[in-house]
């Protein structure tokens, strides 16, 4: 069992949708979780992250993690075109164990 | 604000050259500096973790002699990759992270080894 599971999709969705992105994992020492954004060729980029189990919103995203079940989230609303990309969760032990383990990425697709 | 600059964004070298790629903290002082490497449709490979003054920690696998990082000062960490080759060819990625375990990338360095 792989320590991160991300659907990889492909995922396509019509504008102004509901975007749900899901990750599982298996290392119950995970703290820190993480959603990066990443455009083709270019480096990811930080969208939410959130410290131990909860809910965290920022604008159209919000960011949930269940730790019980060891299952984090993210949520899109109203999507845009501008959305479309490659989705990575990232999750870390805390404290000295800072390493990030990812998942393999989701692509979205918003279709106008 | 936790902007990470790398240069080039894309280059393009003969088999056998060097080259360097150099990656900044813009507004923090990064305690650390990670490289990754990505090959098309997967995710990013650590090859490794550096502080400011020591030696960079290499993952397994990953050839220290080929890849040398310098982390020089708490803002600028540089990869050079020795005497590059095609299988070299890859989508390089520098992260800086101030706040543990919450890393900000750069925009990434596309090297072609021809």
């Amino acid at each position: 069992q792989k320590e991160v599971e991300q659907d990889p999709g492909p995922l396509s969705v019509p504008e102004g949708a509901i975007v749900s992105l899901n990750c599982t994992y298996s290392n119950s020492a995970f703290q820190y979780f993480m959603w990066y954004r990443q455009y083709s060729r270019k480096g990811p980029e930080l969208l939410m992250y959130t410290y131990s189990s909860g809910n965290k919103e920022d604008g159209r995203f919000t960011a949930q993690v269940d730790k019980s079940s060891k299952y984090i989230s993210l949520f899109i609303r109203d999507s845009q075109p501008s959305d479309s990309a490659t989705y990575l969760c990232a999750m870390s032990g805390g404290g000295s164990n800072y390493k990030l383990t990812f998942g393999k990425g989701t692509l979205l697709t918003v279709n106008p | 604000g936790a902007v990470v600059s790398q240069h080039p964004s894309w280059v393009i070298c003969k088999s056998g050259t060097s080259v360097k790629i150099e990656c900044r903290s813009l507004d923090f002082q990064a305690t650390t500096m990670f490289w990754y490497r990505q090959f098309p449709k997967q995710s990013l490979m650590l090859m490794a973790t550096s502080n400011e003054g020591s030696k960079a920690t290499y993952e397994q696998g990953v050839e220290k002699d080929k890849f040398l990082i310098n982390h020089a000062s708490l803002t600028l960490s540089t990869l050079t990759v020795t005497s590059a080759h095609p299988e070299d060819s890859s989508f390089y990625i520098c992260s800086a992270s101030f706040q543990e375990n919450i890393q900000y990338f750069g925009a990434g360095t596309r090297l072609s080894v021809l």
